[in-house]
């Protein structure tokens, strides 16, 4: 079946360092999708790409959909003590299944 | 701001007993999906609904689960004999209906817990 695989597992930042996380789906995805979630909460919307090459940027957070639509990445810059969670990706295959990712733990030491 | 709401919070069982989890989606939207996730572990697909009716489900989703929209508001997971690897937080989430791809808006969970 379809697996989304995202690395690395776990990044431990200090706090101002950059952080980078990579999604790639072993089948070609009609969109995706990237989440946050806080320990102990529940995942939060955070973008949505669908067409390929696809750059969206969102104050310090950058989101890159590949151009053969199979893999992603989520860029932010210059880290806080507030984006601490972890981010998955969560491939579409049209509107009614989404696979969620391996998710990417982030720490960040101030 | 509207939210989805599910209850209970946590809900322990014995093995073999059914168990009933609820949520309310926001009232506008019309695609719901349940998810699980196993402690630490990724959030899993199991299910999709639209139109009163299953759009896709995975392999978890076996015929001990079922879901059901029993009236305008309740969107309902029941699975019928738990097992212990049932174990884990399950998530509702919706989307609203008028365009493609939108974003899922979690409820809070539903922590289960099968002894």
């Amino acid at each position: 079946g379809q697996q989304v695989m995202q690395i690395p597992q776990y990044q431990h930042v200090q706090e101002g360092e950059d952080f980078t996380t990579y999604c790639n789906s072993s089948t070609t995805l009609s969109n995706i999708q990237w989440y946050k979630q806080r320990p102990g909460g529940h995942p939060v919307f955070l973008i949505q790409l669908v067409k390929s090459g696809e750059v969206k940027k969102q104050k310090r957070l950058t989101f890159q959909f590949g151009e053969a639509k199979k893999n992603s990445s989520l860029h932010i810059t210059a880290t806080q003590t507030t984006d601490v969670g972890t981010y998955f990706c969560a491939g579409g295959r049209g509107t009614y299944k989404y696979i969620f990712g391996t998710g990417t733990r982030l720490k960040v030491l101030a | 701001e509207p939210e989805v709401t599910q209850t209970p919070s946590h809900q322990v069982t014995q093995m073999g007993q059914e168990v009933i989890l609820r949520c309310v989606p926001i009232s506008n939207h019309l695609y719901f999906y349940w998810y699980r996730q196993i402690l630490g572990q990724k959030v899993e697909f199991l299910v999709s609904f639209y139109n009163n009716e299953i759009s896709e489900k995975s392999e978890i989703f076996d015929d001990q689960f079922s879901v059901e929209r029993p009236d305008g508001s309740n969107f309902t997971l029941k699975i019928r004999s738990t097992k212990l690897e049932d174990s884990a937080m399950y998530f509702c989430a919706s989307t609203r209906a008028g365009a493609t791809y939108n974003e899922q808006f979690f409820g809070p969970g539903t922590r289960l817990t099968v002894l």
